[in-house]
């Protein structure tokens, strides 16, 4: 596997149903990202992750919940979703949150859809 | 508070037809400019990052210039094959981590 990946691709859930993302980038990078993309709308960055440390939470409501367990790896669990939360959710990874020259690569994303 | 915006919101060229995709920017203090390629149902393809008015960088029939106000994306002789969504994005400020999308540019190329 290379660059940065995401699963499940495609993720049909009810209001009621947990379930969770993952993302795992192999480019030996040390920041994890998550956004969401609606249609129509500009990138949003929801969760920021550096050395495994949480250091971002842009406003995002608590039925969304980020894990980091290594500098590879990183959940995001959802629970009690609403349909306006359906969406495309990207995962992005970058040397280091802090660093000059700090481009971010991006996974094909889990297309999100709330019944 | 950045902002971004790029201009046309769809383009629809013949193959071999060239044309440019503009960004304007409003920031305090860019660190840096992006763009990136996103096929339907994909992830943002990173292309390339312009740091400093007056860069440019070229990638096959891409070409992306920067000036104080705005960025412009330089497509020659393109083919079906360049059909895609591209994001223009800024890093500015305090940040080096922060990125501000606009909404992209839907380019279409019909053969």
């Amino acid at each position: 596997e290379t660059g940065v990946t995401q699963t499940p691709r495609h993720l049909v859930m009810g209001m009621t149903n947990k379930k969770s993302l993952k993302c795992e980038q192999h480019l030996g990078h040390n920041a994890m990202y998550w956004y969401k993309q609606s249609a129509k709308k500009p990138l949003e960055l929801m969760f920021v992750y550096n050395f495994k440390e949480q250091t971002e939470n842009n406003s995002v409501p608590s039925r969304f919940s980020p894990e980091c367990p290594n500098s590879s790896h990183l959940f995001l669990h959802l629970h009690t979703l609403q349909p306006e939360d359906s969406a495309l959710y990207l995962c992005a990874s970058s040397q280091d949150r802090d660093r000059d020259y700090n481009e971010q690569f991006f996974g094909p994303g889990t297309r999100l859809t709330v019944l | 508070e950045d902002q971004v915006t790029q201009s046309p919101e769809a383009l629809r060229l013949q193959e071999g037809e060239s044309s440019s995709l503009n960004c304007s920017y409003t920031v305090s203090g860019l660190r840096g400019l992006f763009w990136y390629r996103q096929d339907p149902g994909k992830g943002p393809e990173f292309l390339f990052t312009l740091y400093s008015a007056g860069e440019e960088k070229e990638k096959e029939r891409l070409k992306a210039t920067l000036t104080k106000k705005e960025s412009f994306l330089h497509i020659t002789a393109p083919k079906p094959e360049d059909s895609a969504t591209y994001l223009c994005a800024v890093q500015a400020g305090d940040s080096n981590y922060k990125l501000t999308f606009g909404k992209g540019t839907l380019l279409t190329v019909n053969p």
